[in-house]
């Protein structure tokens, strides 16, 4: 079974700053892949990165980067250079080996954005 | 290529009636996810099929079903419906194959009076 955990609720963070949200995950697998969300309040589930397990480099998408920290099992998205439009739910999820097609999702974190 | 897409987008019912909820993949996805958010549970995963075959399942009792079609659409169904299922009701679809993200839809709002 997988675990996500994100302990924060909610940040406040300026418009043009970076702002860095907290992932951990538990899983016995050694094949995974983990996953970043955002979701407005129009409900609707925008990917945004993703990072193979076995993967060496961090992955980074425009201003999307994973701190991906295996051994302390961290998967953290730094946003850089904040907008007024990241202001949202942001999720980390995970998916278990090649077989597993179900996501698990942790409690999301609110972003907002002030100008 | 357009995205996921989900009907109805909004949908209130009562209690003991049943619903039924419809995704359209991607083209050329073949695997349809269904989860359930709700501001209790967060987001929990429901059932996944690939090829009209059900993959996968969640811990949902058995009211909660549904079924792929041969061209992958996909339709969940939710019987004698009570108020805890009230929920945002999220499809998501990916090609199928290991290491691809999946694409969500913009969700159908269920809600139970």
């Amino acid at each position: 079974a997988q675990k996500i955990t994100q302990t924060q609720p909610g940040m406040f963070v300026q418009e043009k700053e970076a702002v860095t949200l907290d992932c951990t995950y538990d899983t016995s697998d050694q094949s995974y892949g983990l996953f970043w969300y955002k979701q407005p309040s129009s409900g609707e589930m925008i990917f945004l990165i993703y990072q193979g397990s076995y993967d060496e480099q961090n992955a980074t998408e425009g201003r999307y980067s994973l701190n991906f920290q295996k051994a302390r099992k961290s998967a953290n998205l730094v946003i850089s250079a904040s907008q007024l439009g990241d202001s949202a739910m942001y999720f980390c999820a995970m998916r278990g080996g090649p077989n597993d097609y179900k996501l698990s999702f942790g409690a999301g974190t609110t972003v907002t954005v002030r100008a | 290529k357009a995205g996921v897409t989900q009907t109805p987008r909004y949908l209130i019912k009562t209690r003991g009636q049943q619903v039924t909820l419809s995704c359209s993949p991607i083209s050329g996805h073949r695997s349809v996810s269904w989860y359930q958010q709700t501001p209790g549970q967060g987001l929990q995963f429901l059932f996944e099929y690939f090829s009209e075959t059900q993959r996968n399942k969640g811990n949902f009792p058995g009211r909660f079903s549904g079924r792929q079609f041969s061209n992958s659409r996909s339709e969940m169904n939710v019987s004698t419906l009570e108020l805890g299922d009230s929920a945002l009701y999220l499809c998501a679809s990916t090609p199928g194959l290991a290491g691809y993200e999946q694409y969500f839809g913009p969700g159908t709002r269920l809600t139970v009076t």
